[in-house]
């Protein structure tokens, strides 16, 4: 069974700083995604992680994947208020369970001014 | 414009009710997904179908039921045997079997 794990559960960051949040997987896999929730709202896709090495990159967001680590990361960078929301990341299984994706539990960021 | 359209946004039940949540997507996508989302926590799959007249189970599908008769509708049915379903449910697609999905705007159900 494929576990996701998101660390921390809650960041809280002042305008400015960097941080990373961290996203553990218990199975092999080469596909990994990102997602923003604000809240109230749906899932907004961020960024799509397809094989071992992919780093994608959006304005003060960047993601990684390392698939034999088994590890993406979400690096925020200069934080600023409106990156406030909850991440998530999702991973897709392989072989039988290919067919849906597993979700963390998400980390909820609050950016303080 | 293109998109997944969830109806109704909010929605009261009293126990014992059935209730059914509408899902539409006109991207021409062939797999469809219900997920549930509760407070603090990540999403859970309740149902899926990757083709019309065919669905799957998921990880929590007991006190559910869904319907796949066309490609463009994947309507959940929350039935009384479904015991805490006070939750935010998401519908969401794909254009093939799995990969990156797109999500409808979500339905919140409350049980009086």
């Amino acid at each position: 069974e494929l576990k996701v794990e998101q660390n921390p559960l809650f960041l809280s960051m002042q305008e400015g700083k960097n941080y990373t949040i961290y996203c553990n997987y218990s199975t092999t896999s080469d596909r990994l995604y990102w997602y923003r929730q604000d809240p109230g709202k749906s899932l907004e896709s961020l960024f799509v992680l397809l094989s071992n090495g992919a780093v994608k990159q959006e304005g003060r967001l960047m993601a990684s994947l390392d698939t034999k680590a088994r590890l993406s990361t979400l690096h925020i960078t200069a934080a600023v208020h409106d990156l406030s929301a909850t991440y998530f990341c999702a991973v897709e299984g392989s072989g039988a369970g290919s067919y849906q994706l597993t979700f963390g539990k998400g980390t909820k960021l609050s950016v303080i001014p | 414009d293109g998109g997944i359209t969830q109806s109704p946004k909010y929605l009261f039940r009293k126990e014992g009710q059935n209730v059914t949540l509408s899902c539409e997507q006109n991207l021409n996508h062939d797999a469809m997904y219900w997920y549930r989302q509760d407070p603090g926590q990540g999403l859970r799959l309740i149902y899926y179908s990757q083709i019309v007249n065919d669905f799957q189970k998921g990880d929590i599908a007991e006190g559910y039921s869904v319907s796949r008769e066309k490609k463009e509708s994947f309507p959940l049915t929350v039935t009384s045997a479904q015991k805490n379903p006070t939750a935010f449910y998401l519908c969401a697609s794909t254009p093939g079997a799995a990969g990156e999905l797109f999500f409808g705007e979500g339905s919140r159900l409350t049980v009086l």
